[in-house]
């Protein structure tokens, strides 16, 4: 079965310092999806990527999707308080006709004021 | 639009005892599902639903039922609480297979 692996576990940066998430996949990616996390709340959907080579971007928080389309990489730029949560990337599991998704073990970033 | 609704937010319950987490959703999406986090674990995949009428097992779904009977609704099952079920479980639904899933705000649930 296909297995996410994020790394690091936990980050805490300085205010205005850049950061990068990673996200490993075990197969082939065929749908990546970035989603953030606050305390005690859902998820807010961040990006999605399809295409090896694919990159997004949002404000200053930047996705792209490797050309073998086995990692991806989460980048955020200057970072503020306000990015503090827990990101979490997410993968078509089996059959991209059901909307299954499995997710990494999620990123725990904090920045410190 | 409210988007993804689930009741409760929290809940206590003892060993043994049964109950349903609701989902509900006004956005007319076929797909749904149901996830439980715990620390260090992500989110793994409980069942999920292609449409009504349509359930599916994911990853972990002993312990669990769900059904299906309406677009909007899909509630999850727990037959006998156990204490391994005490986690945070999230609700999400999608218009389209490979599309940005919606979710939930969750529901936090403890098992004594």
């Amino acid at each position: 079965s296909q297995e996410l692996e994020q790394s690091p576990q936990s980050l805490i940066v300085q205010e205005g310092k850049n950061l990068t998430i990673n996200c490993t996949s075990s197969k082939t990616l065929y749908g990546l999806y970035w989603y953030k996390q606050k305390y005690g709340e859902g998820l807010i959907f961040l990006m999605m990527l399809q295409k090896g080579g694919e990159e997004k971007s949002h404000e200053k928080i930047t996705a792209k999707l490797d050309e073998k389309k086995q990692q991806s990489s989460l980048h955020i730029t200057a970072s503020q308080p306000s990015h503090a949560g827990i990101y979490l990337c997410g993968a078509a599991a089996g059959s991209s006709n059901t909307g299954k998704l499995i997710f990494g073990q999620g990123t725990t970033l904090q920045v410190k004021p | 639009n409210a988007g993804v609704t689930q009741t409760p937010k929290f809940q206590v319950l003892k060993t043994g005892q049964s109950m349903t987490l609701q989902c509900a959703q006004d956005m007319n999406h076929e797909y749904m599902s149901w996830y439980r986090q715990d620390p260090g674990m992500g989110l793994r995949l409980i069942h999920y639903s292609v449409g009504a009428g349509i359930t599916d097992q994911g990853e972990v779904p002993n312990g669990y039922n769900v059904s299906r009977s309406t677009t909007e609704d899909f509630p999850l099952r727990l037959l006998s609480a156990a204490p391994s079920q005490t986690s945070v479980y999230f609700c999400a639904s999608s218009y389209s297979p490979q599309g940005e899933q919606y979710f939930g705000p969750g529901t936090r649930l403890t098992v004594t």
